[in-house]
């Protein structure tokens, strides 16, 4: 059971250039989560899902785009990669609306030149 | 406008003391929290949770304090642990989402 995975772990990008990170979890969750972690802001939501084929924005969606196609998978997307997207991205699920917590990746560090 | 509010950035405290972190809300209609521990490089891992019906809920070390009308909660680490540096974030429920907080980072010296 690996729990929640991210591909890639590491990514270095040119402004303009596009990515897609991958989260991929083994534990039947309904939710899934994309949130940043940038110095002194915490974590901030980017997309969520509720559920296959479903997904919503979070707190800071612009520039960003994802998909959940499959149940066990949620992509991030960027279309044209800026520095200000250079961060750490955690992924995370969760079972459903009742239980509260999340499980997180181990995260993808990102880097924008 | 943060919701969430970890005022304190850092703790330095003691093996064997007790470690206090805090944490304050904005939104009355928060009913559910959450603790999360981060080390470097990792994910964050769940800690320990309360539900705005309780007002402290305890598991081994770590014991969550929750005062509603105060809107603050705090999380207190009895004794302190060298492996319990790590960064502590709060969390607020807020349908079907998680709202943290900043973040307190804690050291723990011998």
């Amino acid at each position: 059971n690996a729990g929640v995975t991210q591909t890639p772990k590491f990514r270095v990008l040119k402004t303009g250039q596009s990515m897609t990170l991958l989260c991929a979890q083994d534990m039947n969750h309904e939710y899934m989560y994309w949130y940043r972690q940038d110095p002194g802001m915490g974590l901030r939501l980017i997309h969520y899902s509720v559920g296959e084929g479903t997904t919503a924005k979070g707190e800071v969606p612009d520039g960003y785009n994802v998909s959940r196609l499959k149940k066990q998978n949620f992509l991030l997307g960027l279309e044209s990669a800026a520095p200000s997207q250079t961060s750490v991205y955690f992924c995370a699920s969760s079972p459903d609306r009742v239980s509260y917590e999340q499980y997180f990746g181990p995260g993808t560090r990102l880097t924008v030149t | 406008d943060q919701q969430v509010k970890q005022n304190s950035p850092s703790l330095s405290v003691q093996e064997g003391r007790i470690s206090i972190l805090n944490c304050d809300y904005t939104n009355s209609m928060f009913d559910y929290f959450l603790w999360y521990k981060k080390y470097p490089a990792e994910g964050p891992t769940f800690l320990i949770s309360i539900s705005s019906i309780k007002d402290k809920n305890e598991d081994g070390r770590f014991t969550v304090f929750l005062n509603k009308s105060a809107k603050h909660l705090s999380l207190h680490i009895v004794p302190s642990q060298p492996g319990d540096s790590a960064v502590y974030f709060c969390a607020a429920e807020n349908t079907d989402k998680l709202i943290f907080g900043t973040g307190t980072r804690l050291q723990v010296f011998p």
